[in-house]
């Protein structure tokens, strides 16, 4: 079955230190995003890719970066710098074509310690 | 970032009631989309709109798209336990950037048995 592959479930960082998360989709979407959802916050946008190679910020995008190497992956990397990390990510990703909705992945909690 | 006007913020119900929630833009959509959260999960596709004037059901659930095009409705009826979640509503703009969506706040929902 196609769909969209988010790892770990559940991610514990030490403050200062940086941390990846795994985005990884066989849907053969164009388009990948990474939100950031905090109770009562809704979903803000970090980082989307529209294509391979190519990437731009969204309205959060302070302490976080991104790469976009091949159609299937997406990783995120939460740095040092934001200064609080702690929330559940999603990643989603959209067929080719304007008008279709998202796929979002199942999420990844993280925490800091 | 801009975000759409998701009301009301939670609900508490009792089984068996009728559920209605809404969202509303100050710009113009040419698609809305609806999405269900399970704690833990990634959001889920319920219903999507195309149309102005749109009324479209997915079994207990019914989304119209508002003839303005600057609102969405989803109704939910004779709610069960597992309707429990965060509903979502997502649009479009017309001309929006490179097809991305605009998310609600959402609606937290609790039934009572």
């Amino acid at each position: 079955d196609g769909g969209i592959t988010q790892s770990p479930k559940y991610l514990f960082r030490k403050e200062g230190q940086n941390v990846t998360l795994s985005c990884e989709q066989n849907l053969n979407h164009d388009a990948m995003y990474w939100y950031r959802q905090d109770p009562g916050q809704g979903l803000r946008l970090i980082y989307y890719s529209q294509i391979v190679n190519d990437f731009q910020k969204g309205d959060i995008a302070e302490g976080y970066s991104v790469s976009r190497e091949k159609k299937e992956s997406f990783p995120l990397t939460v740095t040092s710098a934001q200064k609080n990390p702690t929330a559940f990510y999603l990643c989603a990703s959209r067929e080719p074509g304007r008008n279709y909705g998202y796929t979002f992945g199942s999420g990844t909690r993280l925490t800091v310690v | 970032g801009q975000q759409l006007n998701q009301s009301p913020q939670s609900m508490f119900i009792q089984e068996g009631e009728d559920v209605s929630m809404n969202c509303t833009s100050s710009s113009i959509f040419n698609t809305w989309l609806w999405y269900k959260q399970d704690p833990g999960e990634g959001p889920v596709l319920l219903i999507a709109l195309y149309k102005a004037g749109e009324l479209t059901s997915n079994g207990r659930l019914t989304a119209q798209f508002g003839i303005t095009r600057k609102d969405s409705f989803l109704n939910i009826s004779a709610s069960i336990p597992s309707d429990v979640g965060i509903y979502f509503c997502a649009g479009r703009m017309n001309g929006g950037s490179q097809g991305n969506l605009i998310f609600g706040k959402g609606t937290k929902l609790s039934v009572k048995p």
